[in-house]
């Protein structure tokens, strides 16, 4: 069974500031893809950054990037110079690679970006 | 390209009513999953359809269905409902091969 953990259900940064998310997940399956996806009041689900598990690099898209340790299960997600558009819930997600699209999410971090 | 729409956006229906919701995936996929959204239980994975045959199925009882049509529009529909039901149910886009999802604006079901 696949199942991932975000142990922060609240968190909030200064609007320009720095801010990580954690997220743990435990699986038995090789290969794999982790996404962060973020939710905002409007409520459509919107792909934040995705991650191969065969890759070692970090993935990075602008201001988010994420530290992937595979060893210890850990897909942690960094926004840099956070910004008021960056309020939402964000929901990281795994997925398989050989078994169909189906995800398995998170509980969620609800992030505040304050002014 | 147009995105992932769903119909209708907001539904209102009674217990023991059934209720048929659509989505229409980007241009060119052929896999189309739903999840229910609920405060309680989070997003939860229904089911998966590709080229007009379930691929996986999540742990919902029999009373939540769906189909795959030939152009890949997806039909969920969910008989005798219960007050339990009432979620954003969002469904995502998907390639040929297991790759990035792109969900839909859902649609909000209030059973009453």
């Amino acid at each position: 069974a696949q199942t991932v953990t975000q142990s922060q259900p609240e968190m909030s940064v200064q609007e320009a500031e720095t801010v990580t998310l954690s997220c743990t997940y435990d699986t038995s399956e090789n290969n794999y893809y982790l996404f962060w996806y973020k939710q905002p009041p409007s409520r459509q689900m919107i792909l934040v950054i995705r991650q191969e598990a065969y890759k070692q690099q970090n993935a990075t898209e602008n201001r988010f990037s994420v530290n992937f340790q595979k060893a210890a299960k850990s897909f942690s997600l960094k926004i840099s110079d956070s910004q008021l558009g960056d309020t939402a819930m964000y929901f990281c997600a795994f997925m398989p690679r050989d078994t169909g699209n189906q995800f398995y999410f998170g509980t969620g971090t609800s992030l505040t970006v304050i002014p | 390209k147009a995105g992932v729409t769903q119909t209708p956006r907001y539904l209102i229906k009674t217990r023991g009513q059934q209720v048929t919701l659509s989505c229409s995936p980007i241009s060119g996929h052929r896999s189309v999953s739903w999840y229910q959204q609920t405060p309680g239980q989070g997003l939860q994975f229904l089911f998966e359809y590709f080229s007009e045959t379930q691929r996986n199925k999540g742990n919902f009882p029999g009373r939540f269905s769906g189909r795959q049509f030939s152009n890949s529009r997806s039909e969920m529909n969910v008989s005798t409902l219960e007050l339990g039901d009432s979620a954003l149910y969002l469904c995502a886009s998907g390639g040929v091969v297991t790759d990035t999802q792109y969900f839909g604006p859902g649609t909000r079901l209030t059973v009453l």
